[in-house]
């Protein structure tokens, strides 16, 4: 069966302490790994998009990679405002184009 | 670009009454409309795509009758609970795709609180 796994389920960070949030997926036919932020009570935020196994890509103090089994955030000196729950999710349908979201990680950084 | 607006944004209604959500795509024409709901602490679970002019596809266990898709452009999507019930209380996002050629990222709206008493 597909699925999408996000570890770890929570994170607590000091202030420019910098980490990894980790997504594995096992899916027939990747299509796209997308990775979202949500703050409480609000829809999620488009981050990244990653296609094929060795992409990168970087906005600010994150950097989304992507291999054939997994898909890594890093978080580089993360501040407070970085706190949130961030979502991987991927796209596998051979016909419409629809996300299978993981559970999140819930991010917390303390001053 | 790519923002999406919902309204309302909360909404408190009775048990057996009915509720309309829309969703809108405001920079852009979304080819594609997607309703997911979430519930405290869980993920995203998709509940129903749908296209312009066409009539939605909905997610194994979930009720069409019950959640009503209508996709009248490409820039508007409404959800309606009908009858609702108190387990019908949840957190509904709306996202919209603009597909093709311009890639396959869904961009979501900032959600609707449903409270059903």
């Amino acid at each position: 069966e597909d699925q999408v796994t996000q570890s770890p389920e929570a994170l607590r960070l000091q202030e420019g302490e910098s980490s990894s949030l980790n997504c594995s997926y096992t899916v027939s036919g990747l299509r796209g790994l997308f990775w979202y932020r949500q703050d409480p009570g609000k829809g999620p935020e488009f981050l990244f998009t990653l296609y094929s196994a060795g992409e990168e890509k970087e906005k600010e103090r994150l950097k989304a990679t992507l291999t054939k089994k997994e898909s890594f955030l890093h978080i580089t000196a993360p501040k407070p405002e970085d706190s949130a729950t961030y979502l991987c999710a991927v796209d596998m349908n051979s016909g419409y184009s629809t996300l299978t979201f993981g559970k999140g990680t819930m991010l917390l950084v303390s001053p | 670009g790519a923002v999406v607006s919902q309204h309302p944004s909360r909404v408190i209604c009775k048990s057996g009454t009915s509720v309309k959500i829309e969703c809108r795509s405001l920079d852009f024409q979304a080819t594609t409309m997607f309703w997911y709901r979430q519930f405290p602490k869980q993920s995203l679970m998709l509940m129903a795509t749908s296209n312009e002019g066409s009539k939605a596809t909905y997610e194994q266990g979930v009720e069409k009758d019950k959640f009503l898709i209508n996709h009248a452009s490409l820039t508007l999507s409404t959800l309606t609970v009908t009858s609702a019930h108190p387990e019908d209380s949840s957190f509904y996002i709306c996202s919209a795709s603009r597909g093709g050629a311009l890639g396959n990222e869904q961009y979501f709206g900032p959600g609707t609180r449903l409270t059903v008493t």
